[in-house]
C-alpha cells in the first residue's frame, strides 16, 4: 500500500503547453512538498504547502486538505521543465516523509 | 540562511568499503532524517535524529547507522558497501520532528564499485 501516490508516471509534452501533475495521500499531513530532480541530479524543494496555493514563476502548486490531493502545474512549459517531479508530504503522526514515485516530464521543443 | 548541505555530493567507493556521509542542517534545526533513493524502490525512509537521539528507524540492515552531534549536524555511515547501496542519499532538516517546515538537501550520490 502507497500512502502516496502520483499521477501520470511519465508525461510527454510540447514545449508551451499547459501540465498537471496529481498527488493524492493517505494520512495525515503536517505538510506537503514539490521537489524536482533532474537527471542523474541532486533533489531541489519546489514548493512547501499546508494549504491553499502557491505561485513561483510558471509554477503553482495547490492542495486540497479535505481531498487530501494535491496538484502541480507548470505554466507554458519549457524543455529546460523536463525533470523528475516528487511529491513528498511529511507525516503529522510521526516524523517521517512519504514520497510519491515521481512523474518523468519531458517537454519537447 | 544557508540550506540544508550535504557533503559530499558526488562519492565513489569500492564494494567491501564504508562511508560516511554528512548533513548539516538549518541553523537552529534539531531534526535531520535521511533517506536512501534508488532507481527500482524511489525514495525511503533511513532514520531521522532530534536532539542528538534516533527516534525513528526505517526498514534497513544494521550496516546503516547514524549519529546527530551537538550542532546538530547529522552523519550516516554505511559498512561493508554492496553493489545495490549504489544511490542518492537525501537528507531533510526541519525545527520540530513534525517536518512542517523542513528543508531538503540536495544528496549525496553515492556509486559503489
Amino acid at each position: 500500500k502507497n500512502e502516496v501516490e502520483q499521477s501520470p508516471q511519465n508525461l510527454t509534452a510540447q514545449e508551451g503547453e499547459f501540465i498537471t501533475i496529481n498527488c493524492s495521500y493517505s494520512v495525515g499531513i503536517s505538510a506537503l512538498h514539490w521537489l524536482q530532480q533532474h537527471p542523474g541530479g541532486g533533489i531541489v524543494s519546489l514548493f512547501m504547502l499546508s494549504s491553499g496555493k502557491k505561485k513561483h514563476g510558471r509554477l503553482i502548486a495547490t492542495i486540497n486538505i479535505q481531498e487530501k490531493h494535491s496538484s502541480l502545474h507548470i505554466t507554458a512549459s519549457h524543455p529546460r521543465d523536463s525533470a523528475v517531479y516528487i511529491c513528498a508530504v511529511a507525516s503529522n503522526t510521526g516524523n517521517q516523509f512519504y514520497f510519491g514515485t515521481g512523474t518523468s516530464l519531458t517537454v519537447i521543443p | 540562511k544557508a540550506g540544508v548541505t550535504q557533503t559530499p555530493r558526488y562519492l565513489i567507493k569500492t564494494r567491501g568499503q564504508q562511508v560516511t556521509l554528512s548533513c548539516s542542517p538549518i541553523s537552529g534545526h534539531r531534526s535531520v532524517s535521511w533517506y536512501q533513493q534508488t532507481p527500482g524502490q524511489g525514495l525511503q525512509f533511513l532514520f531521522e535524529y532530534f536532539s542528538e537521539t534516533q527516534r525513528n528507524k526505517g526498514n534497513f540492515p544494521g550496516r546503516f547507522s547514524g549519529r546527530q552531534f551537538s550542532n546538530s549536524r547529522s552523519e550516516m555511515n554505511v559498512s561493508t558497501l554492496e553493489l545495490g547501496d549504489s544511490a542518492l542519499y537525501l537528507c531533510a532538516s526541519s525545527f520540530t520532528h513534525k517536518n512542517t517546515e523542513a528543508f531538503f538537501g540536495q544528496g549525496t550520490r553515492l556509486t559503489v564499485v
